[in-house]
């Protein structure tokens, strides 16, 4: 079936790096993403990778997929507090067709100061 | 390019009552979704539009919500007879869909929260 896990938590201290993991079932996979959400906000899209890369750099973001075990994760160097928020996991299946993205259920990131 | 803008942000309403939401997308993109999420969940599908014509709607859409996009520019999520478990976040989003072998991006509104009393 279709389905992606993340843990549900993480705490870090400021300046440290955050590795935020998720795992999906489905290899039929196009497009992975994360989408940030801050409380009482919509989602804004952070990045993504096309399911044919291993890694991809954004500043102080890297994505790592490692297709063969169907995992992905997401580290935030020198995290500060502004980026304390839930962070989501989604993957495009290959339906052509958006409606077929599939949801982690978030992992809530609280950065220390 | 004023982004995704959503409203009203937040709306309480009594059970039974009817409430309608709008959306702006993005000037000149396409497609148009809405979804649902509640506390500790994922974004739950609910519908979208390609323009002005509704493609799908999730199974799990009960008759009493209907979406319009009638100029294919704006649109609007009515919920009728509104029921305490309709208590959600409902957020909008909307894309330039250019194929099923391009990468599309959502881009969301803040989202309108709705407290059904």
């Amino acid at each position: 079936g279709e389905d992606v896990e993340q843990s549900l938590f993480l705490s870090v201290r400021e300046g440290d790096s955050s590795v935020i993991n998720c795992t999906y079932t489905d290899s039929s996979s196009t497009y992975l993403y994360w989408y940030k959400q801050e409380p009482g906000a919509g989602l804004q899209l952070l990045t993504y990778i096309f399911s044919n890369m291993d890694m991809k750099q954004d500043q102080r973001l890297t994505v790592l997929l490692n297709k063969k075990d169907k995992h992905l994760s997401l580290r935030i160097a020198d995290t500060q507090t502004g980026d304390s928020a839930i962070y989501f996991c989604a993957e495009r299946l290959y339906a052509g067709n958006n409606r077929k993205l599939i949801w982690g259920l978030g992992t809530s990131l609280a950065v220390n100061p | 390019d004023t982004g995704v803008s959503q409203n009203p942000r937040h709306k309480i309403t009594k059970r039974g009552q009817n409430v309608t939401f709008r959306c702006d997308p993005i000037s000149e993109h396409n497609r148009l979704y809405w979804y649902r999420q509640t506390l500790g969940q994922g974004p739950e599908f609910l519908t979208y539009f390609q323009n002005e014509a509704q493609l799908e709607k999730s199974r799990l859409l009960s008759d009493r919500f209907s979406a319009e996009r009638p100029k294919g520019s704006f649109s609007t999520l009515e919920i009728q007879r509104t029921e305490q478990g309709d208590s959600a976040m409902y957020l909008c989003a909307s894309s330039d869909y250019r194929g099923p072998a391009t990468n599309e991006k959502l881009f969301f509104g803040s989202g309108t929260q709705l407290s059904v009393l």
